[in-house]
């Protein structure tokens, strides 16, 4: 049983463009989210985090929305840049609990020219 | 010091082979992980030392050990592989294993190749 999904597994964006990648959780008791980047043959890079108490947490291009009556969070990228393109796992943990985190399937986003 | 090591980078053992693959952190972290990543699949929790205490995911066989020296290192014996334990094994560690720091820092990972 999934616990983490990401629907979509691949995404192309226009250079420029807003990109926007999703990603919905089934337990509620996952209170610390996470998203992180991965390129081929690398290991997975963390790119922002946010915590159950609030729905909103940016840094730079990236901005991290928590929708948790919907049990749903996505990841904008705006601008997207060529560098951009690479596969984005949305991951969950509960505080206290095993320190293990749970991540979905990945998002391969293809940032288009 | 920022990041996460591993060694080797590249590694091919035959099924009777024993090796291990070696982590290093100088962050004074002190949780640190062992997944393994197959091709277009997420990484797989299979080991976490956080604290000196280690949980275990128990759908990893045996013939996965990890071993933790002290609070910078940590390896991984492998003994009697089968092929499909052919991965990228990755290497994390975090500040604190619980904990609203839960930010894992991955190393390079190791490309292992069972023959």
């Amino acid at each position: 049983d999934q616990q983490v999904k990401q629907n979509s597994p691949s995404l192309s964006v226009q250079e420029g463009r807003i990109s926007i990648l999703n990603c919905d959780y089934t337990n509620s008791m996952f209170d610390y989210f996470l998203w992180y980047k991965k390129y081929p043959a690398e290991g997975p890079t963390f790119l922002i985090s946010i915590s159950s108490i609030k729905d909103k947490n940016e840094d730079g291009r990236f901005t991290v929305f928590l929708n948790k009556s919907a049990k749903h969070l996505s990841l904008h990228i705006v601008p997207s840049q060529p560098g951009d393109s690479a596969v984005y796992f949305c991951a969950a943990s509960e505080v206290n609990r095993d320190d293990k985190i749970i991540f979905g399937k990945g998002t391969r986003l293809h940032i288009l020219p | 010091d920022t990041e996460v090591t591993q060694t080797p980078k590249h590694l091919v053992m035959g099924m009777t082979n024993k090796k291990s693959l070696k982590c290093e952190q100088h962050m004074g972290h002190r949780a640190m992980y062992w997944y393994k990543q197959k091709a277009k699949k997420p990484p797989e929790l299979m080991f976490v030392y956080s604290y000196e205490k280690l949980s275990i995911n128990e759908s990893v066989p045996s013939r996965f050990s990890p071993e933790c020296p002290n609070s910078s290192l940590l390896n991984l014996h492998l003994h009697a592989l089968q092929p499909e334990d052919s991965a990228l094994y990755l290497c994390a560690s975090s500040q604190d294993g619980a904990g609203p720091y839960n930010e894992q820092f991955f190393g390079p990972g190791t490309r292992l190749t069972v023959l």
